[in-house]
């Protein structure tokens, strides 16, 4: 079946400190696997995005794991700031090129 | 600006009218989907093209939904017999090969 789950829904971190945000899906053939950043109003962007033939990648402040035998990936962000704030999206696909389904969301605020 | 356009940006509407939307891709992108966003919730998978054909549905797109992309450049998206539920962002997102989908800023729709 199709499905991405998402968590925690919300995630309150102080300026400075580091976040992380876990998805676990079910499709055993899925390779593909974004996250995108949706501030309000605004368009999903991709923050970063990893295939199965990795385990991680890093992206200065932010690296996604993955555990394709568990079947869950993970979005770090170290050194918060204020403008890491913003509802982010993991999800997953056969590829890039195909449907992404998506986790339902979690709403990170970095605080001052 | 040449990243995905999409109009309009909000539609107004009373129950039962249709609606139709545009969406232009990324020049060149190959795969252009349409996903509807509901307040809170991530994006949902309605349908997507390669060049011209359409090579999948969701079973969340009713037969009141058609989606066209005629010469494989813009998209349009047509509601018919528009209803309460029908009230989303509609989401227009594309890509090329194997590269990672752009989206747009989306078309917000409101049901009265």
């Amino acid at each position: 079946g199709e499905n991405v789950e998402q968590h925690p829904s919300t995630l309150s971190v102080q300026e400075g400190d580091s976040a992380v945000i876990k998805c676990t899906y079910s499709d055993s053939a899925s390779n593909y696997f974004p996250w995108y950043k949706q501030e309000l109003g605004k368009r999903p962007q991709l923050i970063i995005d990893i295939r199965s033939n990795v385990g991680e990648k890093k992206d200065q402040r932010i690296a996604v794991t993955l555990n394709k035998t568990a079947k869950h990936f993970s979005l770090h962000i170290t050194e918060t700031q204020p403008e890491d704030s913003a509802v982010y999206f993991c999800a997953e696909a056969l590829d890039s090129s195909y449907k992404l389904i998506f986790g339902s969301g979690t709403r990170l605020l970095v605080r001052p | 600006d040449t990243g995905v356009s999409q109009n309009p940006r909000h539609k107004i509407t009373k129950r039962g009218q249709n609606v139709t939307f545009r969406c232009d891709p990324i020049s060149e992108h190959n795969r252009l989907y349409w996903y509807r966003q509901t307040l809170g919730q991530g994006p949902e998978f309605l349908t997507y093209f390669q060049n011209e054909a359409q090579l999948e549905k969701s079973r969340l797109l009713s037969d009141r939904f058609s989606a066209e992309r005629p010469k494989g450049s813009f998209s349009t998206l047509e509601i018919q017999r528009t209803e309460q539920g029908d009230s989303a962002m509609y989401l227009c997102a594309s890509s090329v090969d194997s590269q990672p989908q752009h989206f747009g800023d989306g078309t917000r729709l409101s049901i009265l």
